[in-house]
Order: C-alpha cells, then structure tokens, then sequence
C-alpha cells in the first residue's frame, strides 16, 4: 500500500495569498522527499526535494518543512499566482525508488 | 532540445489487442520508469530499468511487458491481459542513483 498521502484532496486558494498543501508519510526510515506539480494533462514537475537531515527547504516562492518527529511534510507556496493551479503531489524515497501519494489539487481564485 | 517524449498523445484502442506505448529520452539518463494515472490518484509505477537490458517489475506490473534495448528507449506494450487498461501512462527517467525524475507529458490510453 502507499506510505504517502496527502491531508487534503483539494485546496482553493485566493489570488495573492498563502497555499499549504500538506503530506503524511508513514515510513520513518525515508530520507529523501520531493513536491512535484502537475497541470491538468501534462506530466509531474520537479518543484523542490529536502532531504531527512534537513528540516526546511527554500526554492523560488517555495518553501518545503519537513517534520520527522509527527513524519509530516508541507509546501508553502508564496503569493499563489493563476499559472500555480494544478495537482500537487509529495514523493517518498523507498526501496530506490519513489512512492507518490493521491495529490492535491489546487484552484487558484481570481 | 533535451527531453523525454511519449508518443502519441492520445491512443484508443479495441479490447483484446496489445499496444505499445513510445517513450524517448535524450538526458542521457541511465533510469527509466513507466507510471500508471487513474482519474484522482497518485501515480502508481509499473515498470522500471536501471540499465541497459534490464529492468524490474514495479507495483502494478501484472499485464504490462517492456524492453530496455536501448539507452534512450524503455517502451511499454499495454497487452490484453490488463484488465483496466484505459489510463494515463507517464514515463520517467533519471540519472543513477538520483532520484529527482524527470516525466514526459504523458500518453492517454481509452480501450473500448
């Protein structure tokens, strides 16, 4: 079964503000995550990765937490803009290679 | 331009015949991975190839078959022993031991 998943299927979001798109993992012994975002028909895109010695990771109005003690991680978006809705999903390393969980998915309101 | 294509973009089908789905890659990438999309849910993996003339079954292999002939090419053949074949497949690729993958924009596969 999946060790990954995400707290919310869907998430909408004000133009301009704030988006938190949450993951739960369940596997303590993974050290290695990844966001990826994927628009409606296209493939998945690399947004960030942390790794498990870290516990914040920023990228360009991205920023990811990572919280081991409750195996929690999140992706803060900065500034939600039009061009960021789409299905968010958390990727876990296992057994070399990547677990993903259902997505969220993140409407932008104009 | 690099990148990683998947040909066609849309592919119907009759049931009870086989498909194969294209995907190529020009990264340079040693790994390749073939994912499974239904309506709603994360991706679930099907096969993947770590080198040349290997790979490996993933979670939902079972009516599935590739071949990894070449470096840049990892083709998925849909067979008609899949019971729910209708999806979106999504390839991927990555150098060894990194595991930032990089996907191709996807092949939507209707059997009717």
């Amino acid at each position: 079964g999946e060790s990954v998943g995400l707290h919310l299927p869907t998430l909408s979001v004000q133009e301009g503000d704030n988006s938190i798109i949450n993951c739960a993992y369940s596997n303590s012994a993974s050290d290695y995550f990844i966001w990826y975002k994927q628009e409606s028909g296209k493939g998945p895109q690399f947004i960030i990765d942390i790794r498990s010695n870290m516990d914040k990771r920023q990228g360009q109005r991205v920023t990811v937490l990572l919280n081991k003690t409750v195996k929690h991680l999140s992706l803060q978006i900065a500034a939600t803009q039009p061009g960021d809705s789409a299905v968010y999903f958390c990727a876990e390393k296992r057994d070399y290679k990547l677990s993903f969980g259902a997505g969220t998915t993140v409407t932008v309101r104009a | 331009d690099g990148g990683i294509t998947q040909s066609p973009k849309y592919l119907f089908r009759k049931e009870g015949q086989n498909v194969t789905l294209s995907c190529e890659q020009n990264l340079n990438h040693d790994a390749m991975y073939w994912y499974r999309q239904d309506p709603g849910q994360g991706l679930r993996l099907i096969y993947y190839s770590q080198i040349v003339n290997d790979f490996q079954k993933g979670d939902i292999a079972e009516g599935y078959s590739v071949s990894r002939e070449k470096k840049e090419s990892f083709p998925l053949t849909v067979t008609s022993a899949q019971k729910n074949p209708t999806a979106f497949y999504l390839c991927a690729s990555s150098f060894a031991g990194d595991y930032e993958q990089y996907f191709g924009p996807g092949t939507r596969l209707t059997v009717t």
